[in-house]
């Protein structure tokens, strides 16, 4: 069965300081991958989309992440974070049938 | 736009009642599906459906009913309300075939409490 998985379901960062959430899907898991984001009692919001063109995809918000298939990982990376990014990513990955992680929260403290 | 229409925000049941939630999008989209989220699962797959009369089971489909008669609507069934069913509950719909990695775009849920 196609699994994908958030490694920490928290982290917390210092404003200004790097964000890594990371992301790994299971090698049954069609190479269509997300990165969503869901801030409080909303729905979730696209960040990025690995399109097949480029391993390094770049999404809004200052958000990238990179696609590595030899390590079946899709790190999820902003190189500063803002009191702004706080909020729950999710990871999905999948075609007709799309798995979801279960979320990583991400704080970012003053 | 209206994108995807989820109704009723929220519900409270009370246990052994049934209710449908109801799921509308004006995209035209192929693919529809419906999530529950619970606190430290993420969101897990209920029922999808690839285009209007095809239905499939996802992760968690045992206690939900759904049919796909139109593009537009995916209803989702709870015959018999339990209280495992509390949850916030998410439709997506997304392009289908022939458009590869399109994302979903997701309603704004329906939060449910069976009692």
């Amino acid at each position: 069965a196609q699994s994908v998985t958030q490694l920490g379901s928290h982290v917390s960062v210092s404003e200004g300081a790097l964000v890594l959430l990371r992301c790994n899907y299971s090698s049954s898991v069609p190479p269509y991958l997300f990165w969503y984001v869901q801030y409080p009692n909303q729905g979730l919001q696209l960040l990025l989309k690995y399109t097949s063109a480029a391993t390094l995809v770049k999404g809004i918000n200052g958000f990238e992440a990179e696609f590595k298939k030899s390590e079946t990982s899709f790190h999820l990376t902003k190189p500063s974070a803002h009191m702004s990014d706080a909020a729950e990513y999710f990871c999905a990955g999948g075609y007709q049938k799309v798995t979801f992680g279960t979320g990583t929260k991400l704080q970012v403290i003053p | 736009n209206a994108g995807v229409t989820q109704t009723p925000k929220f519900q409270v049941l009370k246990t052994g009642q049934s209710m449908t939630l109801q799921c509308a999008q004006d995209m035209n989209h192929e693919y529809m599906s419906w999530y529950r989220q619970d606190p430290g699962m993420g969101l897990r797959l209920i029922h999808y459906s690839v285009g209007a009369g095809i239905t499939d089971q996802g992760e968690v489909p045992n206690g939900y009913n759904v049919s796909r008669s139109t593009t537009e609507d995916f209803p989702l069934r709870l015959l018999s309300a339990a209280p495992s069913q509390t949850s916030v509950y998410f439709c997506a719909s997304r392009r289908g075939q022939g458009a590869l990695n399109t994302e979903a775009f997701f309603g704004q849920g329906t939060r449910l409490t069976v009692v």
